[in-house]
């Protein structure tokens, strides 16, 4: 149980072009959905909570305008990288967590998106 | 906000024996801890929580530590085999809070 999927895999695109990257709870509703970016060898790095229903909420330096997300349902949220550039090529994962669970309750990682802007 | 820092970067250990990844952190109030293995390419997968209203936490090979006193945790991985070969990330969540903060990740090498 607690699958999340992630489409797509793998994605090449032009510089100055938009990506949507689509993330899926398969058997499980999630009101909160995070998205992280992770260059090579380093950790995950926070860019925004996403709840349905309202606005995400952004960590500081992560640009909204750029990184526009969408959490439509309980079960899908969407980020659409506006205007691609060489830099935002990048490893992108989501995350999400089960509704009506505590904070404390386990994250269960999409297998990530590798963006890369040419 | 909270800070987490994990030793070692890289850690090679030859198969069968033991590994140990350590983690510290920085907010006292704190009280979730997961570990996550990350293959190449892919997506943290979770392998073993612990919550800090307990100290240990075994599941076959794998154990984790809490010492909320010093703040720091750690992951125990016994009769290592070549499949454990991957990054690992620790974490802290504080309670109330929807955030999770992780380490900057172990690279575990198993040597044949």
């Amino acid at each position: 149980g607690a699958v999340v999927s992630q489409h797509p895999s793998r994605v090449i695109c032009k510089s100055g072009t938009s990506v949507k990257i689509e993330c899926r709870s398969l058997d499980f509703q999630a009101t909160t959905m995070f998205w992280y970016r992770q260059f090579p060898k380093q950790s995950l790095m926070l860019m925004a909570t996403s709840n349905e229903g309202s606005k995400a909420t952004y960590e500081q330096g992560v640009e909204k305008d750029k990184f526009l997300i969408n959490h439509a349902s309980l079960t899908l949220s969407t980020l659409t990288v506006t205007s691609a550039h060489p830099e935002d090529s990048s490893f992108y994962i989501c995350s999400a967590r089960q509704a009506f669970s505590s904070y404390n309750s386990p994250l269960h990682f999409g297998n990530g998106t590798r963006l890369t802007v040419t | 906000g909270e800070n987490v820092e994990q030793h070692p970067s890289t850690l090679s250990v030859q198969e069968g024996d033991s590994a140990v990844i350590k983690c510290t952190y920085s907010d006292s109030a704190s009280n979730y801890f997961p570990w996550y293995k990350q293959e190449l390419g892919k997506g943290p997968q979770l392998i073993i929580d612990i919550r800090s209203n307990v100290g240990e936490k075994k599941d076959q090979r794998i154990a984790v530590t809490l010492n909320k006193t010093a703040k720091h945790f750690s992951l125990h991985i016994t009769e290592t085999q070549p499949e454990d070969s991957a990054v690992y990330f620790c974490a802290a969540s504080e309670a109330g809070d929807d955030k999770i903060i992780f380490g900057k990740g172990t690279r575990l090498h198993i040597l044949p």
